[in-house]
């Protein structure tokens, strides 16, 4: 258990819909980052959040959003869903001080299918 | 960062160390080795990470060559419960939370 939790665990959309995933952290963390796993593969870096602002964005299309709340919550959320959005969604968090990042505690991802 | 290489897939026996090779020859002199497991369902878990020095924790020990070109991480003592999917990665430790997974190496162990 690394305390960081995700809702829903298994979600099932149309192409074109709209989903949002939530995320959250463990207590004391202040920054958040998302990533996307297809099956068979690594994550992939989507973007990071702290003190509620991106801070950092991998190589997804705008359609990809997220918030992180005072809470140090957050959502991700898609729009325009598409097939290959399919994937297992996870989330990290971590504590930042200045420049300095502790290791990422991840939670236990949102199973996304895209029909 | 930097680019890493790990085999696709290896078995250990339960009991035996594990040793997991990495490569990473372009690393910079600012890039630290990072290793995360990912067990079957479950998000990626923080292994262990390192400069040059060797590191030692709980769970596992960190071996970077001299010209840190490239790295082993060691289980000590496999158990079923090792059986995942590790992870090499190496990353300017400022560089904010961006993890670069490649491939990884799937660890069977066996009884």
């Amino acid at each position: 258990e690394t305390g960081v939790t995700q809702s829903p665990t298994h979600l099932i959309k149309t192409r074109g819909q709209q989903v949002t995933l939530r995320c959250s952290s463990q207590s004391g963390h202040n920054t958040v980052s998302w990533y996307q796993q297809a099956l068979g593969q690594g994550p992939q870096f989507i973007f990071q959040y702290y003190r509620e602002e991106e801070n950092g964005r991998g190589n997804f299309p705008p359609r990809f959003s997220g918030l992180q709340f005072p809470n140090y919550s957050s959502e991700l959320n898609v729009n325009a869903l598409e097939l290959d959005d399919s994937a297992l969604y996870l989330c990290a968090s971590t504590y930042r001080k200045g420049s300095s990042y502790n290791e990422q505690f991840f939670g236990p991802g949102t199973r996304l299918t895209v029909l | 960062d930097a680019k890493t290489t790990q085999p696709p897939s290896m078995d250990c026996a339960e009991g035996r160390a594990a040793n997991l090779p990495c490569n990473h020859s372009t690393i910079s002199g600012n890039e630290y080795v990072y290793w995360y497991r990912q067990i079957h369902s479950q998000g990626p878990q923080y292994i262990i990470h390192g400069l040059k020095n060797n590191e030692t924790n709980e769970m596992a020990s960190l071996i970077i060559t001299e010209d840190r070109k490239s790295s082993t991480l060691i289980l000590p003592h496999a158990t079923l419960r090792d059986t995942a999917v590790y992870y090499c990665i190496v990353r300017v430790e400022a560089a904010g939370n961006k993890l670069t997974f490649g491939g990884g190496t799937r660890v069977l162990v066996k009884p």
